[in-house]
């Protein structure tokens, strides 16, 4: 069964840091990998989705990774700002038209 | 441009109660789908469709029912309310079953 985790768990940094979020997954054999970001009391927003053939995609600060042989993805985020703050999910497709996997989430802190 | 419409936004509930959280979307997708999450989890798939008509179980369906008679609506029914239902429920739909997953606000669900 495939599961999918998230560390750290909730993050602090100060504005203008660099940082980096990591999921893993369990099997390798997936169809895709979303990165979504919530707000409290919010929905989801998909931010990038990478395809199995893809290894990354990038849009604006934001920066997703995908290797699949060794289960893991990160979202890179670059000089970070307050408005960044917000749990940050990642979700895997093991195969087209079935449900998303989520993770349970790292919860990003950045002050000003 | 709407999206994806959720409402109520909350509700209260005494055990045994029933209730309809009504979801629609007007982006003319196909898949829908029906989430929880619980706090400090990640989301858990209830029910999704693939179509109008068509129907199929997520990981958690129990004590739940869906319908999905058009394109645009697919509500959630509790007929039988128990506090294990307390959470926060999500519907979401995409165009087909591999893309972009577009999520409503959300509907904050207590029973009591």
């Amino acid at each position: 069964k495939q599961e999918v985790t998230q560390i750290p768990a909730a993050l602090s940094v100060p504005e203008g840091e660099n940082l980096v979020l990591n999921c893993s997954f369990t099997d390798s054999a997936i169809y895709n990998l979303q990165w979504f970001r919530q707000d409290p009391g919010k929905g989801l927003t998909s931010l990038l989705l990478i395809q199995s053939s893809q290894r990354e995609q990038t849009s604006g600060r934001l920066n997703a990774s995908l290797d699949k042989s060794s289960g893991r993805s990160t979202l890179y985020i670059a000089a970070s700002q307050p408005g960044d703050s917000a749990t940050y999910l990642c979700a895997v497709r093991q195969e087209a038209g079935t449900a998303l996997i989520f993770g349970k989430g790292t919860t990003l802190s950045v002050s000003s | 441009n709407a999206g994806v419409t959720q409402t109520p936004k909350f509700r209260i509930l005494k055990i045994g109660q029933s209730m309809t959280l009504q979801c629609t979307q007007d982006m003319n997708h196909n898949y829908m789908y029906w989430y929880r999450q619980d706090p400090g989890m990640g989301l858990k798939l209830i029910y999704y469709s693939v179509g109008a008509g068509i129907t199929d179980k997520g990981e958690v369906p129990n004590g739940y029912n869906v319908s999905r008679s058009t394109t645009e609506d697919f509500p959630l029914r509790l007929e039988l309310a128990a506090p294990s239902q307390t959470s926060v429920y999500f519907c979401a739909s995409s165009y087909r079953g591999a893309e972009k997953l577009f999520f409503g606000s959300g509907t904050q669900l207590s029973v009591l």
